[in-house]
């Protein structure tokens, strides 16, 4: 299966500042995909994103909020914008099965707190 | 709609135990169906998935479309056992939907 590179992995941050995630695959796919999973919630899907074209954003999740990159197909990134306390959750990224060929992999997760 | 239902937060078992972890699932289409673990400070990672019908550190899941369900189940429960375990349904447009967890605790 695909191995996945995500940091930071933890960090507290201020709010009304931004905060970057970075997601690297050590294989090329197609759809990458960034969740969510607040404290003691279970994991909620904020965007795919696609190589070569704009993110899909889920319902509640704007791209002025988080803004998504995909320059190509091994790397993907997630700006948390304007932080509040209520940013505070753990970021995941993952990547599309059928690329990889068996089942979804994600990252390790970006522990982030907003003070 | 799409929805996928774990109705235990915590499920607590003694070693030897058999165990079973209930999913229920509402979607239009065919289900994809996975279960996902979390140990402990580890990253979540796939456990099995139905269309495979195998079985991974004893665990099997059956997909029941009859009852829109999907158990997770293991004969002889194991303290390495104990994990947070996820439900969750991919849909036609490759999304995961992932059910609220349930934590299994296998005491000696």
């Amino acid at each position: 299966s695909a191995v996945i590179s995500q940091k930071p992995s933890r960090d507290i941050c201020q709010r009304g500042t931004s905060l970057t995630i970075q997601c690297q695959v050590d294989s090329q796919v197609t759809m990458m995909f960034w969740y969510r999973q607040q404290p003691g919630q279970s994991l909620t899907l904020i965007a795919t994103a696609n190589q070569g074209s704009e993110a899909t954003y889920e319902s509640g999740f704007v791209i002025d909020k988080f803004p998504i990159s995909r320059p190509n197909l091994t790397f993907s990134t997630l700006t948390v914008s304007n932080m509040s306390p209520e940013d505070s959750s753990i970021y995941l990224c993952s990547v599309n099965p059928w690329d990889i060929g068996y089942g979804y992999t994600f990252g390790s997760g970006t522990r982030l707190t907003v003070v | 709609a799409q929805r996928v239902t774990q109705p235990e937060k915590l499920l607590s078992v003694f070693k030897g135990a058999p165990v079973e972890l209930k999913c229920n699932y509402s979607y239009s289409g065919s289900p994809e169906l996975f279960w996902y673990v979390q140990y402990s400070r580890q990253r979540l990672q796939l456990l099995l998935r139905h269309i495979s019908r195998e079985s991974i550190k004893g665990f099997t899941a059956d997909l029941n479309k009859g009852e829109t369900s999907f158990h997770l189940k293991k004969p002889f429960a194991q303290e390495e056992d104990s994990a947070m375990y996820y439900c969750a349904l991919q849909t036609n447009t490759d999304k995961l939907i992932f059910g609220t967890g349930t934590r299994l605790q296998v005491f000696p």
